[in-house]
């Protein structure tokens, strides 16, 4: 099974800063998706970012963008001008490509991101 | 807007209840899921269903079955509720294949004295 590493538990940016959080992943595969999720405090879990890996390009929304580096199984997501409302928990995904085992999302242990203001 | 729900946000059950968890989404997705979240250990899969009456054991299945009866409900049953089990519970839903994500209900947060 795929593996998804979150090694930062917790972590902390002042308001209007930039912040990088880190996933790295484990595949055989040539071909997935990858996510970023967050979780607000007490809210439900949206979608942020996603990326194709078969895309060079990396995604973009808004303030959120990716580091996408597939030889290194690496899938950054870095937010700028951090504001107050993107506190939240962050979870990284990843998803296969393949219709019969595509079914599965693989989760990260999450990132606690807290907001200085 | 996609929507998924979840019975109850909040649960207090006793050790050896039976209980349900329900989650219905109204995309006409094909695959469902549900998860555990711990704190430290992330979303840990315990079933997810690909079509109706279809389900496979995701990482911690043991003390947990689930039902899918119609495309858009799919339940969540602790046959005899124990300790170990309080947690949060979040339902999710899918279409089968594609880049589209999964799209997650508000959580079910049970706990079992």
């Amino acid at each position: 099974a795929q593996t998804v590493t979150q090694s930062q538990p917790e972590m902390s940016v002042q308001e209007a800063e930039t912040v990088t959080l880190s996933c790295t992943y484990d595949t055989s595969e040539s071909d997935y998706y990858l996510f970023w999720y967050k979780q607000p405090p007490s809210r439900q879990m949206i979608l942020v970012i996603r990326q194709e890996a078969y895309k060079q390009q990396n995604a973009t929304e808004n303030r959120f963008s990716v580091n996408f580096q597939k030889a290194a199984k690496s899938f950054s997501l870095k937010i700028s001008d951090s504001q107050l409302g993107d506190a939240a928990m962050y979870f990284c995904a990843y998803r296969s490509y393949l219709p019969n085992t595509g079914n599965q999302f693989y989760f990260g242990t999450g990132t606690s991101l807290t907001v200085i203001p | 807007d996609v929507k998924v729900t979840q019975s109850s946000r909040y649960l207090v059950k006793r050790t050896g209840e039976k209980v349900f968890l329900e989650c219905v989404q109204d995309m006409d997705h094909e695959n469902m899921f549900w998860y555990r979240q711990d704190p430290g250990l992330g979303l840990r899969l315990i079933y997810f269903s690909y079509d109706v009456k279809m389900k496979e054991k995701g990482d911690i299945p043991e003390g947990y079955s689930v039902s899918r009866e119609k495309k858009e409900r799919f339940s969540l049953i602790l046959e005899s509720a124990s300790t170990n089990q309080t947690s949060m519970y979040l339902c999710a839903s899918s279409w089968r294949t594609g880049t589209d994500t999964q799209y997650f209900g508000p959580g079910t947060r049970l706990t079992v004295l």
